[in-house]
């Protein structure tokens, strides 16, 4: 356990959809960020969050919306994907931001898109 | 922009046997280089973090050694076990960012 979990694991969901994937962690830390890992391609930073602001944005697509409520949680809200967003979504943490800080990653929640 | 490269894609080794994962990155200007661990269906685990400075670190089996100017990183693994069966991920954030760069990873299968 990396005390960073989330919710749910695994989520089948159709284009029309609306779904949240969650993160939370339980190690003091304040930064936050949202991964995409892909079949075949390296792991792709999507957000990041410091203090609950929002500090990178990698160009990504509307249809992923984060938020970030206090330091511990961190969502994801999803609506009217693509089947090419299937993929596993990391949440990871760090104490802080910075290129000294280790990163603790959560297990991923396995999407799927129909 | 920094690119990560990781070879080979996958290994198959038996029990025992020591091996080394390679890493290498385009951008020599970073500060730091970070190799993970992935399990299946998993989240990433942090093995080894190696400062800029340092051109080694060790930590129990696992030695990563770092060559910043070639821009070149290896993770060597001792007397591998089963239990090491596990995609490995190497890392790099570039000067003047906190942004890490993965790379594709490599499988690693060690055959009982």
């Amino acid at each position: 356990e990396t005390g960073v979990t989330q919710t749910p694991r695994h989520l089948v969901m159709g284009m029309t959809n609306k779904k949240s994937l969650k993160c939370e962690q339980h190690l003091g830390h304040n930064a936050m960020y949202w991964y995409k890992q892909s079949a075949k391609k390296p792991l792709e930073l999507m957000f990041v969050y410091n203090f609950k602001e929002q500090t990178e944005n990698n160009s990504v697509p509307s249809r992923f919306s984060p938020e970030c409520p206090n330091s511990s949680h961190l969502f994801l809200h999803l609506h009217t994907l693509q089947p090419e967003d299937s993929a596993l979504y990391l949440c990871a943490s760090s104490p802080l931001l910075g290129t000294q800080e280790t990163q603790y990653f959560g297990p991923g929640t396995r999407l799927l898109v129909l | 922009k920094q690119e990560v490269t990781q070879i080979p894609a996958a290994l198959s080794v038996p029990e025992g046997e020591n091996l080394v994962l390679n890493c290498s990155f385009t951008d020599s200007a970073i500060y730091n280089l970070q190799w993970f661990r992935q399990d299946p269906g998993k989240g990433l685990t942090s093995l080894l973090l190696i400062q800029s400075s340092q051109r080694e670190q060790t930590s129990g089996r696992l030695n990563a050694s770092l060559d910043k100017s070639s821009g070149r990183s290896t993770l060597y693994i001792a007397a591998s076990q089963p239990g090491d069966s596990a995609t490995y991920l190497c890392a790099v954030p570039s000067a003047g960012s906190y942004q890490l760069t993965f790379g594709k990873g490599t499988k690693l299968s060690v055959i009982p």
